[in-house]
């Protein structure tokens, strides 16, 4: 079955602080996809990033990094030097390429929060 | 990518009432889907919305309490009926323009039932 975990419910740091959120997923098909999704107080979901099983090479898009590791199931978001603009809850979530259409999974999501 | 709004962005309705829901989008895309956010929780799919014919819903969801109408590629419709407390969510609509590819989300539509 498929399934992804955000371990980390709720995180604050202090700004200029660099902060990591954890994502592990789990999934039988061989092929799928990872995202990951920001939702600010607003309500609305942004899309920050998309990765399909056969990429692991890491990403960075200016403050943003993630590191993709097959062996662990792992999709980690960094945010470096954070600013009071990233505190929102964020979601990584999955599509499962052969056995899920177009269902995105989720997470359920980590709130960050950061003090000025 | 796709500029997505929704109407109404929110809304307060009373129990056993109805609520629809517009999403429309501004270029034509294949994929559009309904998905749930109960208050403090992650996303939940509803439905896929299919052009021209009934939509596919997941399952704990049925067509009588939310039916869906999409017809054509831009636009689509989801109903909540006969709500109740339980149906307060932000229902937000998303598309994709290809199977499996990057699906964008509309602003959201949060909905109170007293």
């Amino acid at each position: 079955a498929q399934k992804v975990t955000q371990a980390q419910t709720e995180i604050s740091v202090v700004e200029k602080e660099d902060v990591t959120l954890d994502c592990v997923y789990e999934t039988r098909d061989t092929t799928y996809y990872l995202f990951w999704y920001k939702q600010p107080p607003s309500g609305e979901l942004v899309f920050l990033i998309r990765r399909n099983s056969f990429d692991e090479q890491n990403e960075i898009s200016g403050r943003y990094s993630w590191n993709f590791q097959k062996s662990t199931s792992s999709f980690n978001f960094t945010i470096t030097a954070s600013q009071v603009v990233d505190s929102a809850v964020y979601f990584c979530a999955l599509i499962m390429a052969q056995t899920g259409a177009n269902n995105l999974f989720f997470g359920t999501g980590t709130r960050l929060t950061v003090i000025p | 990518s796709a500029v997505i709004s929704q109407k109404p962005s929110r809304d307060i309705c009373q129990r056993g009432t109805s609520l629809t829901i517009q999403c429309q989008v501004d270029s034509q895309v294949t994929m559009m889907f309904w998905y749930r956010q109960q208050p403090g929780q992650s996303l939940t799919l509803i439905a896929t919305a299919n052009q021209g014919s009934e939509a596919t819903y997941e399952s704990g969801f049925v067509i009588d309490k939310f039916p869906i109408s999409r017809p054509n590629l831009t636009f689509s419709t989801l109903t909540v009926s006969n709500l109740s407390p339980e149906d307060s969510s932000i229902y937000l609509c998303s598309v994709g323009r290809t199977d499996r590819e990057t699906q964008y989300f509309g602003p959201g539509t949060r909905l109170l039932v007293l």
